[in-house]
């Protein structure tokens, strides 16, 4: 079966510092990865996905995650954060079993502050 | 661009009422999705489809069922609402049947209040 684990339900940085959301999969089949971000009162919208090519993915708005199987993360990262940066982010994994469910994370908040 | 809607931003209705959600895609996608969202859950399948008058059960599918008339449309339906059924209905679609690789489109969501 498949899961996925999101490390901290709501991470808080500075304007301009490093954004480091942390996200742990498990899959017993080569994984498609995926995060998206909700911004307030909308819905969901792909940043990024790894489908086996490379195993560092850049993503919209400065984004990018680095695939990692030995450590069954794929976690995602920005140089320096944005205050509209400010949304909810989620990590999901689907793969050849059970066709294209996909499984999503608990999601983590992240607040920009100024 | 993709462009899936959702017929109501906003919902309230009462206990044992019958509520339709229903969800519109415009890029002939095969597979559409029911979520619920619940703080600190994420998102849990409701029901999925992956083809016309096709319905498969996802995780939580006590208390709602589906319809997938027309490849555009698939409707959520709560046949007799209760209070644990208060939340955000996201709907989704996606392209192509046979890869999971594919990125889901996302609808803004319905907030549904049941009283």
């Amino acid at each position: 079966a498949q899961s996925v684990t999101q490390l901290g339900s709501h991470v808080s940085v500075s304007e301009g510092a490093l954004v480091l959301l942390r996200c742990n999969y498990s899959s017993s089949v080569p994984p498609y990865l995926f995060w998206y971000v909700q911004y307030p009162n909308q819905g969901l919208q792909l940043l990024l996905k790894y489908t086996s090519a490379a195993t560092l993915v850049k993503g919209i708005n400065g984004f990018e995650a680095e695939f990692k199987k030995s450590e069954t993360s794929f976690h995602l990262t920005k140089p320096s954060a944005h205050m509209s940066d400010a949304a909810e982010y989620f990590c999901a994994v689907s793969g050849n079993t059970g066709g294209f469910k996909t499984i999503f994370g608990a999601g983590t908040r992240l607040f920009v502050k100024a | 661009d993709v462009k899936v809607t959702q017929s109501s931003r906003y919902l309230v209705k009462r206990t044992g009422e019958k509520v339709f959600l229903e969800c519109v895609q415009d890029m002939d996608h095969e597979n559409m999705f029911w979520y619920r969202q619940d703080p600190g859950l994420g998102l849990r399948l409701i029901y999925f489809s992956y083809d016309v008058k096709m319905k498969e059960k996802g995780d939580i599918p006590e208390g709602y069922s589906v319809s997938r008339e027309k490849k555009e449309r698939f409707s959520l339906i709560l046949e007799s609402a209760s209070t644990n059924q208060t939340s955000m209905y996201l709907c989704a679609s996606s392209p192509s049947e046979w890869t999971s690789s594919n990125e889901q489109f996302f609808g803004p969501g319905t907030r549904l209040t049941v009283l």
